[in-house]
């Protein structure tokens, strides 16, 4: 069964330094999302992203975060200068252009520590 | 904006018998999806059952089903013949129909199953 894939699983970086979280969707989907959960919060929506714009985005998504797809598989997490508020898991999700209920798969997680 | 509220920090069954969680949402929208989705300690998110707004008919899936009112905006879910490893905190999450549309979690309710 096909799955979202992501890397790495664990991040552990400085503040101030930027980082890159990878994602690989299920390969016909279409619709991207970057959610994250900080340790013992509920799962908060960051950006969608289809046909290589942002389609939404929510206050969290500030100037610091940006997403890319560089290819035609990849789709990356960039925090340009972290903070400690940015330690959390952060997921990925994705789903397929046909009709119905757009169901979002989500990937296994990078858990990202800013020390 | 739609709000999704979860009301049950923690809850405990014993194994075998049936546990209901509860979940109350707020939209002004007339058509919508709801879901739960299950998190075990790996942290991954997993589906484990959505309904569809326009629909009447409760979903189940095996031992899961749901009891959805759209008049009173609640969404629970039960377990029947609950396992220890149905151990996990589970978040009722909102969407809307559109194609890209975010998925709105709430806080989760930690369940325990116990011998």
């Amino acid at each position: 069964e096909p799955e979202v894939t992501q890397t790495p699983s664990h991040q552990v970086t400085q503040m101030g330094q930027e980082v890159i979280l990878r994602c690989v969707p299920i390969s016909n989907h279409l619709y991207f999302y970057w959610y994250r959960q900080i340790l013992g919060q509920k799962v908060e929506f960051l950006v969608s992203f289809y046909n290589n714009e942002i389609s939404e985005k929510s206050e969290i998504f500030d100037d610091q975060f940006s997403v890319e797809r560089p290819d035609g598989s990849n789709f990356t997490l960039k925090i340009r200068s972290t903070k400690l508020e940015d330690s959390a898991m952060y997921f990925c999700a994705s789903s397929e252009l046909l009709a119905g209920t757009y169901e979002q798969y989500f990937g296994p997680g990078t858990r990202l520590t800013v020390t | 904006a739609q709000t999704v509220t979860q009301s049950q920090p923690e809850m405990s069954v014993q194994e075998a018998e049936t546990v209901t969680l509860s979940c109350t949402y707020d939209t002004s929208e007339s058509n919508y999806y709801l879901f739960w989705y299950k998190q075990p300690p790996s942290r991954q998110m997993i589906l484990v059952i959505r309904q569809e707004a326009y629909k009447q008919q409760n979903a189940t899936e095996n031992r899961f089903s749901v009891n959805f009112q759209k008049a009173a905006k609640s969404f629970s879910l039960k377990i029947s013949d609950s396992q220890l490893g149905d151990t996990a905190m589970y978040f009722c999450a909102f969407r809307n129909t559109g194609t890209a549309s975010k998925l709105t979690f709430g806080t989760g309710t930690r369940l325990q199953v116990t011998l």
